[in-house]
């Protein structure tokens, strides 16, 4: 079956240093969402990526989807603190709604 | 603007027994889905639903089923619960929004097998 895997698994980084999580798929996606889950909390919805090489930035993070559609990846640019939190990617093939979740990336922030 | 409401947030079931979680999305959001986190397993989609129907469905046996209201609320029963049901249960809504379809996950629903 469809499996959607992230490398990293884990991510340490000094505050102020940059920090990538990539998403890979075993099968081309129609689309591919990314989350963001602090601690304890729940994943809260970030940005969503459609096209075939598609750059997307908000404010310090920057997502791309590959031209392939089949990998993604998430930039972030001089860590804070409060980006603190396992950062999931979620893809799912065409004519569905199913999204498989990749197997996240647990970042953490050194001040 | 309310969230999405997940009832309720922590749960102590035995073996064999029988679970219903409740979910219900924001104001005007038609399509909710249903999702199982594990830390082995991580976060695994068990099914969508959208205006009462089932649109979609993961690999999850039979025992996990759920169903939908006309007001969008949505349920999720578990039967003959198993110690390996322990987990956290997500619930979603969507909409189009500025950033795609935007899915807003409830707090969830701790669930432990004993």
């Amino acid at each position: 079956g469809q499996q959607v895997m992230q490398i990293p698994q884990y991510q340490h980084v000094q505050e102020g240093e940059d920090f990538t999580t990539y998403c890979n798929s075993s099968t081309t996606l129609s689309n591919i969402q990314w989350y963001k889950q602090r601690p304890g909390g729940h994943p809260v919805f970030l940005i969503q990526l459609v096209k075939s090489g598609e750059v997307k930035k908000q404010k310090r993070l920057t997502f791309q989807f590959g031209e392939a559609k089949k990998n993604s990846s998430l930039h972030i640019t001089a860590t804070q603190t409060t980006d603190v939190g396992t950062y999931f990617c979620a893809g799912t093939t065409s004519g569905t709604y199913k999204y498989i979740f990749g197997t996240g990336t647990r970042l953490k922030v050194l001040a | 603007k309310a969230g999405v409401t997940q009832t309720p947030r922590y749960l102590i079931k035995t073996r064999g027994q029988q679970v219903t979680l409740s979910c219900s999305p924001i104001s005007g959001h038609r399509s909710v889905s249903w999702y199982q986190q594990t830390p082995g397993q991580g976060l695994q989609f068990l099914f969508e639903y959208f205006s009462e129907t089932q649109r979609n469905k993961g690999n999850f046996p039979g025992r996990f089923s759920g169903r939908q209201f006309s007001n969008s609320r949505s349920e999720m029963n578990v039967s003959t619960l198993e110690l390996g049901d322990s987990a956290l249960y997500l619930c979603a809504s969507s909409f189009e929004g500025e950033w795609g379809t935007e899915a807003f996950f409830g707090q969830g629903t701790r669930l432990t097998v004993v």
